[in-house]
């Protein structure tokens, strides 16, 4: 079955990077695009970023854009997203989500989530 | 960008009853782009319904979904105790605009 493992969380100071790594297995990786969504305990989830199947299409969200970037290898089954300049709105539990069918417009699998906390 | 709103905040019921979830848009919603997840404490969210209608493999028959326009439902047929939980509709508005509800929280 679909199984999507995050990692990479952790306490970084503002103004830092942090990468984050998804890890894929169960479905046919390179046919489906993927993303990044975020959540602060307690809110409602907010969308980070979305990669197509095949790398070459990548959209963002407007509070990271420029900032956030969505990268995956087909290869090895993984989906990175590397985290620049951050600040403390960026603190929250962050989950690969697998988008649904052709269009992508759900997301029907997600991770197990890593927390990232941005803290002086 | 489309603002989806959640109504109750809160709905306290006891198993055995009937749910109604609501989920109102800021403006006309495809009925083909509106879902609906379950997410448990220290979970991540559960894809139930999709297309507005249209249950995910394997969720419950007692899950439906409803709506159109701007108003949108999810309905829970004799709630179990394994659905106390919350839920999140979500919207999807085209390029970059994927937006969810702020969450309704189904308690004993």
């Amino acid at each position: 079955q679909v199984h999507l493992v995050d990692s990479g969380g952790g306490v970084v100071q503002p103004g830092k990077s942090l990468s984050l790594s998804c890890a894929a297995s169960g479905f046919i990786f390179g046919s489906y695009g993927m993303h990044w969504v975020r959540q602060i305990p307690g809110k409602g989830p907010e969308w980070v970023a979305r990669i197509s199947y095949d790398g070459n299409s990548k959209e963002y969200a407007g509070s990271v854009k420029g900032r956030f970037t969505i990268s995956r290898d087909n290869s090895e089954n993984m989906m990175y997203l590397l985290m620049d300049s951050l600040t403390t709105e960026d603190t929250a539990v962050y989950y690969c989500a697998k988008g649904t069918g052709a269009s992508g417009r759900y997301f029907d699998h997600w991770g197990q989530g890593t927390l990232v906390t941005v803290s002086s | 960008e489309i603002a989806l709103t959640q109504s109750p905040g809160t709905l306290p019921l006891s198993p055995g009853e009937r749910a109604t979830l609501s989920c109102r848009a800021s403006q006309s919603v495809s009925g083909d782009s509106l879902a609906w997840y379950q997410q448990k404490p220290g979970q991540a969210p559960r894809f139930l319904i999709y297309g507005a209608s249209k249950r995910a493999p394997g969720i419950p028959a007692r899950f439906m979904g409803n709506g159109s326009g701007t108003d949108f439902a999810l309905i829970i047929d004799r709630v179990e105790a394994e659905d106390f939980a919350v839920y999140f509709c979500q919207q999807y508005g085209g390029s970059a605009m994927y937006t969810f509800g702020q969450g309704t929280k189904v308690e004993i």
